[in-house]
């Protein structure tokens, strides 16, 4: 069965620590892994990997993949408590997206 | 820029109610699909669809059923509302196919009494 499970589920650290989210897979078909942060409401769309070893980066944010180990990480340096959310991978199986649990981080000033 | 629009915000059933969630995207996206979350569950796909005129069952049907009449709306229909439906759904649409970027809606927060 197709499924994406993320560690840590929660998270606590203070501004200016740097964390490391992990998201494994397993799925049939795989196209792409996906980060999405969600704060409130919607989730937002981080990044999207295709190829293993290049690393995407936006500002204090990065994330890379692991084709032959089915994984990805996302890091985040520097961290501030605007960073205090829940981040979420997703892989699809063809037209099915299968997302994991989610890991909650908590930035405290 | 309107986006991803769902309504309505929240909304209270009764068991064996149904109701209609509206979903409607201004991006001409093909791909547009439906979750649900749940606490510790990460987001479920309910339905999707590839196109106006096809649709697809995804992770957890039941219960649910939906129709693509425009590119524009997807609407999810709840045909008798159970509080196991008690939930936050979330309507999604991506430019082409289903594993690129997805643009949500703000959600809609359900409870069923």
């Amino acid at each position: 069965e197709d499924k994406v499970v993320q560690s840590p589920l929660s998270l606590v650290v203070h501004e200016g620590d740097t964390v490391t989210l992990n998201c494994s897979y397993e799925v049939t078909n795989f196209r792409s892994l996906l980060w999405y942060k969600q704060e409130k409401k919607a989730p937002t769309f981080l990044f999207m990997l295709t190829s293993s070893g290049i690393e995407k980066k936006s500002g204090r944010l990065s994330s890379i993949l692991d084709k032959k180990e089915l994984f990805s990480i996302l890091n985040i340096t520097a961290t501030q408590t605007g960073d205090s959310a829940v981040y979420l991978c997703a892989a699809p199986n063809n037209n099915d997206m299968r997302f994991g649990a989610g890991t909650r981080l908590t930035v405290k000033p | 820029n309107a986006g991803v629009t769902q309504t309505p915000k929240f909304q209270v059933l009764k068991t064996g109610q149904s109701m209609t969630l509206q979903c409607a995207q201004d991006m001409n996206h093909e791909y547009m699909s439906w979750y649900r979350q749940d606490p510790g569950m990460g987001l479920r796909l309910i339905h999707y669809s590839v196109g106006a005129g096809i649709t697809d069952q995804g992770e957890v049907p039941n219960g649910y059923n939906v129709s693509r009449s425009t590119t524009e709306d997807f609407p999810l229909r709840l045909l008798s509302a159970a509080p196991s439906q008690t939930s936050v759904y979330f309507c999604a649409s991506s430019p082409r196919v289903s594993w690129g970027e997805a643009f949500f809606g703000q959600g809609t927060r359900l409870t069923v009494v």
